[in-house]
């Protein structure tokens, strides 16, 4: 099983801000398929990137992911107050797996 | 509008089962295999399970396997997971997600068929609570 780890657990930033979240692997993942998804509470999780680097629909520019191998990154460049919210890293391999989220807080 | 809805949930004695149900609305269910995904209170998401599109392949996490079973009909646009011998630890919020692989026989009648790995469509999730 691949485990997945989000670091950090939360950061602590103000609106305008840019904010870069950190997904390792445990063994390579292929970056097709590597996906963020965001989850504020009460509510199901949404997808926001897919194939390592792809915006979903419906998904602002400001956000967008890189990285590959092992390492990946999702970046959001200037901090709305709608994205103040638990992001998690997702790998569609067998079994698939999630991080632990990172949860971005004012 | 695609959407999922997801129903059964509720509180359940340990050593108990209960039935959950998936429904879709707006794509074609039939062509996507559906993911089911809990998250236990102030925790993290937890993949629990995935059927094929056409109900013939599953599989599951350790932690549920050979107690917890999906199945489909796409006749109905439902997807199920049938939770048996049911522990303290299954206590979650549940999850279907849509695959957003189209894999089935029809994708080509689609509007806007997806081609990637991930999930893309969630139900809002229904509460199992499993408690003496």
């Amino acid at each position: 099983e691949i485990v997945l780890t989000q670091s950090p657990g939360t950061l602590s930033l103000s609106p305008g801000e840019g904010a870069t979240l950190s997904c390792r692997a445990s063994q390579s993942v292929s970056s097709t398929f590597l996906a963020w998804y965001q989850q504020k509470p009460g509510q199901a999780p949404r997808l926001l990137i897919y194939g390592a680097s792809s915006r979903a629909t419906g998904i602002p520019d400001r956000f967008s992911g890189t990285g590959s191998g092992t390492d990946f990154t999702l970046t959001i460049s200037r901090l709305e107050p709608e994205d103040f919210a638990v992001y998690y890293c997702q790998q569609s391999g067998s079994p698939v797996t999630f991080g632990q989220g990172t949860k971005v807080e004012i | 509008q695609v959407q999922l809805v997801e129903s059964g949930g509720g509180v359940v004695q340990p050593g108990r089962s209960l039935r959950l149900s998936c429904r879709d609305s707006g794509f074609i269910f039939s062509n996507y295999a559906v993911h089911w995904v809990r998250q236990t209170p102030g925790k993290g998401l937890e993949w629990v399970a995935v059927i094929s599109y056409d109900g013939i392949s599953h599989y599951y996490a350790d932690s549920v396997r050979g107690r917890f079973i999906t199945s489909r009909d796409n006749s109905k646009n439902t997807v199920f997971l049938q939770m048996n011998s049911l522990t303290t630890d299954d206590t979650a919020v549940y999850y279907c997600a849509r695959d957003a692989y189209c894999s089935g026989p029809t994708c080509y009648e689609e509007a806007n068929p997806s081609y990637f790995y991930a999930m893309d469509v969630w139900g809002q999730g229904t509460t199992v609570t499993v408690s003496s």
